[in-house]
């Protein structure tokens, strides 16, 4: 089945305490990206990536960091977490411009 | 800046009943639009897209319609049932900031009463 793995689904942790979250599609996408989700206001782009090795910032870049070494898989990084990145998260992959987004089930952070 | 944004958070209707959804955007140079739905607990889900060459598109269900001259795109869910109960969101493609980048609005949530 075509999908966009991510996980964990729900992570309750510390300020300061690095955590990752991995993100892997099995579509050959080249396109890959992470958004995050909160009330009012929509879902705003964090990092997307265009290609193995190609990164860039999406409009809320601050507190995160990505990688893409492999096609199938983009991890988000947040090195050292605090509680207003508590939200939830999603990551999407699609073919390639003009086409849509698969998602992921997202994951509902929590940083206390 | 660039938006895409819907008229109305909430929207409730009757079981059977025909829906519509609207969405606005401000870039004219967007040329792909996309509807999503969302379930609660769940990832937003590809509905139906549409390309700027095009005015109307269906799909089971589901109609989406794209008038250029005043940015303006909408979403028709017809005869509407319990289980179209969600949120939708609506999506623009267009080249932004050096990239092509999908925006998305805020969300309108579709409440169906029995």
């Amino acid at each position: 089945e075509a999908q966009v793995t991510q996980n964990p689904r729900y992570l309750i942790t510390v300020t300061g305490k690095k955590l990752t979250v991995t993100c892997s599609q099995n579509m050959n996408h080249e396109y890959m990206s992470w958004y995050r989700q909160d009330p009012g206001l929509g879902l705003r782009q964090i990092y997307y990536s265009m290609n193995v090795e190609v990164t860039d910032k999406g409009d809320v870049p601050e507190g995160y960091k990505v990688s893409r070494k492999e096609k199938r898989n983009f991890p988000l990084i947040l090195e050292s977490p605090s509680p207003n990145q508590t939200s939830l998260y999603f990551c999407a992959s699609r073919q390639g411009i003009n086409y849509g987004y698969t998602f992921g089930s997202g994951t509902r952070l929590t940083v206390v | 800046g660039e938006s895409v944004g819907l008229h109305l958070p909430t929207l409730s209707v009757q079981e059977g009943d025909n829906s519509i959804i609207n969405c606005a955007y401000s870039n004219s140079a967007s040329d792909y639009f996309i509807w999503y739905k969302q379930e609660s607990g769940k990832g937003p889900q590809f509905i139906i897209d549409i390309r700027s060459n095009m005015d109307k598109r269906q799909g089971q269900r589901v109609t989406v319609l794209l008038n250029k001259t005043v940015k303006h795109l909408s979403l028709q869910i017809a005869a509407t049932q319990p289980g179209d109960s969600a949120v939708y969101f609506c999506a623009g493609d267009s080249f932004s900031g050096g990239y092509n980048k999908l925006i998305f609005g805020a969300g309108t949530r579709l409440a169906v009463h029995p």
